[in-house]
């Protein structure tokens, strides 16, 4: 195990529902990340926070929300999603924001109907 | 911006045979270059990471190969083995400008045949 954990591991939702994605690590770290891995596509980072405080965010549509209470915890909260959406999407945390080196989750997969 | 190309999108080799996978960049800028594996059902894991002012860099089995020069890096896994089967991941960025300045590659998956 990594010291990240996600839940849930999968998730099927209709495009009128909402939903959350939780994060959780338990490593200490003071960075967390919210990244998008689709098929045949390069990991494409979505949201990063250090310290509790969103520091970038990569035009992102405004269906996906994240919040991040603590060091500790991160999530995604959905609403309104496309099709296009489906995808597994990862956590992920670092020592500090200027530390490279991510630990990862197991992902969410998550299909959009 | 920074532009990652990673080959071959799939490799199958026999067991106890070696495996290569190369990635290029783009900004001559970048020194730091690591090696993601993701097995079936988990997220991607660091596995070997090499920074520009080293040529090659091993562990164990694995051992990763940077040219500046050319802007290319690699990936080599000798006498593979059945746990090696997974999708690997490139990805290079600026040392000091923190993961999210990372930019990986799309990504190759190993299959081991027995």
């Amino acid at each position: 195990e990594t010291g990240v954990t996600q839940t849930p591991r999968h998730l099927v939702m209709g495009m009128t529902n909402k939903k959350s994605l939780k994060c959780e690590q338990h490593l200490g770290h003071n960075a967390m990340y919210w990244y998008k891995q689709s098929a045949k596509k390069p990991l494409e980072l979505m949201f990063v926070y250090s310290l509790e405080e969103r520091v970038e965010n990569n035009s992102v549509p405004s269906r996906f929300s994240p919040e991040c209470p603590n060091s500790s915890h991160l999530f995604l909260h959905l609403h309104t999603l496309q099709p296009e959406d489906s995808a597994l999407y990862l956590c992920a945390s670092s020592h500090d924001r200027g530390n490279e080196k991510l630990f990862f989750g197991s992902g969410t997969q998550l299909s959009v109907l | 911006g920074e532009n990652v190309e990673q080959h071959p999108s799939t490799l199958s080799v026999q067991e106890g045979d070696s495996a290569v996978i190369k990635c290029t960049y783009s900004d001559s800028a970048s020194n730091y270059f690591p090696w993601y594996k993701q097995e079936l059902g988990k997220g991607p894991q660091l596995i070997i990471d090499i920074r520009s002012n080293v040529g090659e860099k091993k562990d164990q089995r694995i051992a990763v190969t940077l040219n500046k020069t050319a802007k290319h890096f690699s990936l080599h896994i000798t006498e593979t083995q059945p746990e090696d089967s997974a999708v690997y991941f490139c990805a290079a960025s600026i040392s000091g400008g923190g993961a999210d300045g990372l930019t990986f590659g799309k990504g190759t998956h190993l299959i081991i045949q027995p």
